[in-house]
């Protein structure tokens, strides 16, 4: 069973500092991965993707991905009281197809 | 980014009846959508793989005949409720992608109630 996994939080961070969120994942023949942002009462919307080893940087988030150690992690830096949402990690189910395996999330609380 | 619409936003219907979700792809082709329901403070679970031109994959758990899907074209899918009763009250979302490998796309979600 092919497995996405996150701690659930809630993660308490303070305003202007980074957040680090982190994801593990079962398959190592993974090859797509993906941060998502999801508030609450709305559908998850796309922070970030990342597809080979290293880090990917877009504005405030960064994405870091070690294939070896199979894990992901996204950092906002200076974090806003905006950025509290629940933060969803995706990985390509493989098997040339197009369906993702969702971790559970973690809920992100900025504090002002 | 692709766009995929989901209509309604929300629904309320009477317990017994039946309610039809749309999902559509608006500037691609997508042969395969999925359908997620999610409820409060929980994670997103998916439901069923929706295949154009042939029958849907449901996941384990989820009845086909209670929730019936259909995907008529490569840019509609939808997602029929039958017999609706309170506890199938959630937040349902359906997604697409347009490459395999690569991100899925949201439509809006429907808040179904049912009362």
């Amino acid at each position: 069973q092919k497995e996405v996994e996150q701690n659930s939080g809630p993660l308490s961070v303070p305003e202007g500092a980074i957040a680090s969120l982190n994801c593990t994942y079962s398959d190592r023949g993974s090859q797509s991965f993906f941060w998502y942002r999801q508030y609450s009462g709305k559908s998850p919307e796309l922070i970030m993707s990342i597809y080979s080893n290293g880090d990917k940087e877009d504005g405030r988030f960064t994405a870091q991905l070690n294939k070896a150690s199979q894990y992901v992690s996204l950092l906002i830096r200076d974090s806003q009281p905006s950025d509290s949402a629940t933060y969803l990690c995706a990985v390509n189910a493989g098997d040339s197809n197009y369906q993702l395996i969702w971790g559970a999330g973690t809920k992100l609380i900025i504090k002002p | 980014g692709a766009v995929v619409s989901q209509h309604p936003s929300r629904v309320i219907c009477k317990s017994g009846t039946s309610v039809k979700i749309e999902c559509r792809s608006l500037d691609f082709q997508a042969t395969t959508m999925f359908w997620y329901r999610q409820f409060p403070k929980q994670s997103l679970m998916l439901m069923a793989t929706s295949n154009e031109g042939s029958k849907a994959t449901y996941e384990q758990g989820v009845e086909k005949d209670k929730f019936l899907i259909n995907h008529a074209s490569l840019t509609l899918s939808t997602l029929t409720v039958t017999s609706a009763h309170p506890e199938d009250s959630s937040f349902y979302i359906c997604s697409a992608s347009f490459r395999i490998n690569t991100e899925a796309f949201f439509g809006q979600g429907t808040r179904l109630t049912v009362v």
